[in-house]
Protein backbone atom coordinates (compact mmCIF):
# COMPACT_ATOMS: atom_id res chain seq x y z
CA UNK A 1 0.00 0.00 0.00
CA UNK A 2 1.14 3.43 -0.85
CA UNK A 3 2.35 5.47 2.54
CA UNK A 4 2.08 9.21 3.02
CA UNK A 5 3.73 10.10 6.24
CA UNK A 6 3.42 13.51 8.18
CA UNK A 7 6.37 13.43 10.37
CA UNK A 8 4.13 15.17 13.30
CA UNK A 9 1.15 14.55 14.35
CA UNK A 10 0.35 17.68 16.70
CA UNK A 11 2.48 20.83 16.95
CA UNK A 12 2.27 24.11 19.04
CA UNK A 13 4.09 27.16 17.56
CA UNK A 14 3.98 30.59 18.81
CA UNK A 15 2.80 33.36 16.66
CA UNK A 16 6.26 35.05 14.35
CA UNK A 17 7.65 31.17 14.27
CA UNK A 18 8.81 29.72 10.93
CA UNK A 19 7.32 26.41 10.89
CA UNK A 20 8.09 23.22 8.65
CA UNK A 21 5.51 20.55 8.05
CA UNK A 22 7.01 17.65 6.32
CA UNK A 23 5.03 14.73 4.34
CA UNK A 24 7.42 11.55 2.58
CA UNK A 25 5.58 9.66 0.09
CA UNK A 26 7.33 5.92 -0.70
CA UNK A 27 5.53 5.22 -3.99
CA UNK A 28 7.48 7.44 -6.45
CA UNK A 29 4.42 9.54 -7.24
CA UNK A 30 5.13 12.90 -9.20
CA UNK A 31 2.20 14.46 -7.51
CA UNK A 32 2.51 16.21 -4.19
CA UNK A 33 -0.31 18.60 -2.28
CA UNK A 34 -0.84 19.78 1.05
CA UNK A 35 -4.18 20.82 2.00
CA UNK A 36 -5.82 22.71 5.06
CA UNK A 37 -8.91 21.33 6.54
CA UNK A 38 -11.10 23.54 8.25
CA UNK A 39 -14.66 22.89 9.99
CA UNK A 40 -17.57 23.76 7.43
CA UNK A 41 -14.73 24.79 4.39
CA UNK A 42 -13.77 21.39 3.36
CA UNK A 43 -10.76 20.69 1.81
CA UNK A 44 -8.43 23.39 0.88
CA UNK A 45 -5.72 23.82 -1.44
CA UNK A 46 -2.35 25.49 -0.65
CA UNK A 47 0.50 24.10 -2.71
CA UNK A 48 0.89 21.38 -4.89
CA UNK A 49 4.25 20.15 -7.10
CA UNK A 50 4.10 17.46 -10.12
CA UNK A 51 7.87 17.18 -10.08
CA UNK A 52 10.75 17.64 -8.05
CA UNK A 53 11.71 21.07 -8.02
CA UNK A 54 8.14 22.22 -9.32
CA UNK A 55 5.44 24.41 -7.89
CA UNK A 56 1.74 25.77 -8.23
CA UNK A 57 0.09 28.06 -6.16
CA UNK A 58 -3.58 26.36 -4.77
CA UNK A 59 -6.39 28.09 -3.74
CA UNK A 60 -4.57 29.89 -0.75
CA UNK A 61 -1.11 30.12 -1.11
CA UNK A 62 -0.83 33.24 1.26
CA UNK A 63 1.60 33.16 4.09
CA UNK A 64 3.02 29.49 3.22
CA UNK A 65 5.94 28.17 0.66
CA UNK A 66 6.93 24.56 -0.20
CA UNK A 67 9.62 22.79 -1.14
CA UNK A 68 10.81 20.11 -3.46
CA UNK A 69 13.86 18.75 -3.35
CA UNK A 70 13.40 14.96 -3.95
CA UNK A 71 10.55 13.22 -4.85
CA UNK A 72 9.56 11.48 -2.20
CA UNK A 73 9.50 14.80 0.19
CA UNK A 74 7.29 17.93 0.29
CA UNK A 75 7.88 20.30 2.97
CA UNK A 76 5.41 23.19 3.86
CA UNK A 77 6.63 26.09 5.29
CA UNK A 78 4.79 28.80 7.34
CA UNK A 79 7.00 31.53 7.18
CA UNK A 80 5.69 33.68 10.16
CA UNK A 81 2.92 31.85 12.10
CA UNK A 82 0.18 33.15 12.73
CA UNK A 83 -3.27 32.50 14.54
CA UNK A 84 -4.97 32.15 11.71
CA UNK A 85 -2.99 29.46 10.80
CA UNK A 86 -4.11 26.67 13.68
CA UNK A 87 -5.80 24.54 11.28
CA UNK A 88 -5.26 20.50 10.11
CA UNK A 89 -2.80 20.38 7.53
CA UNK A 90 -3.39 17.25 5.64
CA UNK A 91 -0.61 16.11 2.81
CA UNK A 92 -1.56 13.74 -0.18
CA UNK A 93 0.11 12.09 -3.14
CA UNK A 94 -1.22 10.62 -6.67
CA UNK A 95 0.69 9.27 -9.66
CA UNK A 96 0.40 11.57 -13.07
CA UNK A 97 -2.05 8.92 -14.79
CA UNK A 98 -5.45 10.54 -13.89
CA UNK A 99 -7.71 7.51 -13.43
CA UNK A 100 -5.82 7.24 -9.60
CA UNK A 101 -7.40 9.18 -6.48
CA UNK A 102 -5.27 10.68 -4.07
CA UNK A 103 -3.49 8.90 -1.20
CA UNK A 104 -3.68 10.76 2.07
CA UNK A 105 -0.82 11.19 5.09
CA UNK A 106 -2.61 11.21 8.63
CA UNK A 107 -2.63 14.82 8.95
CA UNK A 108 -1.09 17.59 11.59
CA UNK A 109 -3.11 19.30 13.92
CA UNK A 110 -0.95 22.89 13.83
CA UNK A 111 -1.85 25.31 17.29
CA UNK A 112 -0.50 28.95 17.05
CA UNK A 113 -0.61 30.73 20.28
CA UNK B 1 -11.17 27.81 -6.41
CA UNK B 2 -14.15 26.43 -7.26
CA UNK B 3 -15.99 24.64 -4.76
CA UNK B 4 -18.76 21.87 -4.64
CA UNK B 5 -21.80 21.69 -3.21
CA UNK B 6 -22.38 18.72 -0.49
CA UNK B 7 -25.37 18.14 1.08
CA UNK B 8 -25.86 17.88 4.13
CA UNK B 9 -23.67 19.31 5.98
CA UNK B 10 -23.79 16.51 9.13
CA UNK B 11 -26.45 14.17 9.70
CA UNK B 12 -27.25 12.30 12.97
CA UNK B 13 -29.37 8.93 12.64
CA UNK B 14 -29.62 5.45 14.43
CA UNK B 15 -27.83 2.28 13.61
CA UNK B 16 -29.39 0.56 10.90
CA UNK B 17 -31.18 3.60 8.89
CA UNK B 18 -30.25 3.84 5.57
CA UNK B 19 -27.87 7.06 4.63
CA UNK B 20 -27.74 9.66 1.28
CA UNK B 21 -25.65 12.48 0.69
CA UNK B 22 -24.84 14.26 -2.68
CA UNK B 23 -22.95 16.75 -4.06
CA UNK B 24 -23.37 19.19 -7.16
CA UNK B 25 -21.09 20.82 -9.00
CA UNK B 26 -21.43 23.95 -11.80
CA UNK B 27 -19.24 22.66 -14.27
CA UNK B 28 -18.29 19.24 -15.58
CA UNK B 29 -16.34 16.51 -14.33
CA UNK B 30 -14.70 13.36 -15.75
CA UNK B 31 -13.76 12.13 -12.40
CA UNK B 32 -16.20 11.53 -9.37
CA UNK B 33 -14.35 10.47 -6.24
CA UNK B 34 -15.97 9.60 -2.73
CA UNK B 35 -13.53 9.72 0.61
CA UNK B 36 -14.20 8.95 4.36
CA UNK B 37 -12.08 10.60 6.97
CA UNK B 38 -12.18 8.95 10.57
CA UNK B 39 -11.71 10.54 13.53
CA UNK B 40 -8.16 11.75 13.61
CA UNK B 41 -7.05 10.36 10.47
CA UNK B 42 -6.59 11.51 6.66
CA UNK B 43 -9.24 10.49 4.14
CA UNK B 44 -9.27 7.31 2.57
CA UNK B 45 -10.96 6.77 -0.57
CA UNK B 46 -14.27 4.77 -0.65
CA UNK B 47 -15.49 5.14 -3.94
CA UNK B 48 -14.28 6.22 -7.42
CA UNK B 49 -16.62 6.93 -10.49
CA UNK B 50 -15.58 7.58 -14.41
CA UNK B 51 -18.47 7.57 -16.78
CA UNK B 52 -21.38 9.08 -16.63
CA UNK B 53 -24.03 7.11 -15.18
CA UNK B 54 -22.05 4.72 -13.21
CA UNK B 55 -23.06 3.34 -10.19
CA UNK B 56 -20.67 1.73 -8.28
CA UNK B 57 -20.86 -0.24 -4.93
CA UNK B 58 -18.12 -1.09 -2.30
CA UNK B 59 -19.93 -3.48 0.57
CA UNK B 60 -22.57 -1.12 1.88
CA UNK B 61 -21.91 1.88 0.02
CA UNK B 62 -23.09 2.58 -3.80
CA UNK B 63 -22.13 5.72 -5.50
CA UNK B 64 -23.21 7.01 -8.87
CA UNK B 65 -21.80 9.49 -11.55
CA UNK B 66 -24.91 11.70 -12.37
CA UNK B 67 -25.95 11.58 -16.30
CA UNK B 68 -25.34 15.33 -16.35
CA UNK B 69 -21.96 14.92 -15.03
CA UNK B 70 -22.17 17.62 -12.65
CA UNK B 71 -23.53 15.94 -9.58
CA UNK B 72 -23.07 12.52 -7.61
CA UNK B 73 -24.69 10.78 -4.79
CA UNK B 74 -23.45 8.86 -1.95
CA UNK B 75 -25.82 6.07 -0.53
CA UNK B 76 -24.93 4.11 2.65
CA UNK B 77 -26.96 0.97 3.75
CA UNK B 78 -27.75 -0.30 7.11
CA UNK B 79 -25.38 1.75 8.47
CA UNK B 80 -22.65 0.42 11.50
CA UNK B 81 -21.10 2.83 14.38
CA UNK B 82 -17.95 2.44 12.47
CA UNK B 83 -19.62 4.58 9.64
CA UNK B 84 -19.31 7.44 11.88
CA UNK B 85 -17.01 10.00 9.90
CA UNK B 86 -17.00 13.01 7.74
CA UNK B 87 -17.44 12.00 4.03
CA UNK B 88 -15.81 14.10 1.34
CA UNK B 89 -16.73 14.43 -2.25
CA UNK B 90 -14.31 14.92 -4.98
CA UNK B 91 -14.36 16.17 -8.31
CA UNK B 92 -11.92 16.42 -11.22
CA UNK B 93 -12.41 18.41 -14.60
CA UNK B 94 -11.43 17.18 -18.09
CA UNK B 95 -8.42 20.21 -18.19
CA UNK B 96 -6.60 18.82 -15.27
CA UNK B 97 -5.78 16.50 -12.84
CA UNK B 98 -6.66 18.72 -9.29
CA UNK B 99 -9.34 17.44 -6.99
CA UNK B 100 -11.98 19.97 -6.16
CA UNK B 101 -13.41 19.02 -2.89
CA UNK B 102 -16.97 19.43 -1.08
CA UNK B 103 -17.55 20.83 2.42
CA UNK B 104 -17.94 17.52 3.58
CA UNK B 105 -20.71 15.65 5.55
CA UNK B 106 -20.07 14.70 9.32
CA UNK B 107 -22.19 11.39 10.08
CA UNK B 108 -23.10 10.20 13.60
CA UNK B 109 -24.65 6.71 13.59
CA UNK B 110 -26.16 6.72 17.42
CA UNK B 111 -25.86 2.60 18.66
Amino acid sequence: DVKVTQSSRYLVKRTGEKVFLECVQDMDHENMFWYRQDPGLGLRLIYFSYDVKMKEKGDIPEGYSVSREKKERFSLILESASTNQTSMYLCASKPTATLYGYTFGSGTRLTVV
Amino acid sequence: GQQLNQSPQSMFIQEGEDVSMNCTSSSIFNTWLWYKQDPGEGPVLLIALYKAGELTSNGRLTAQFGITRKDSFLNISASIPSDVGIYFCAGRETSGSRLTFGEGTQLTVNP
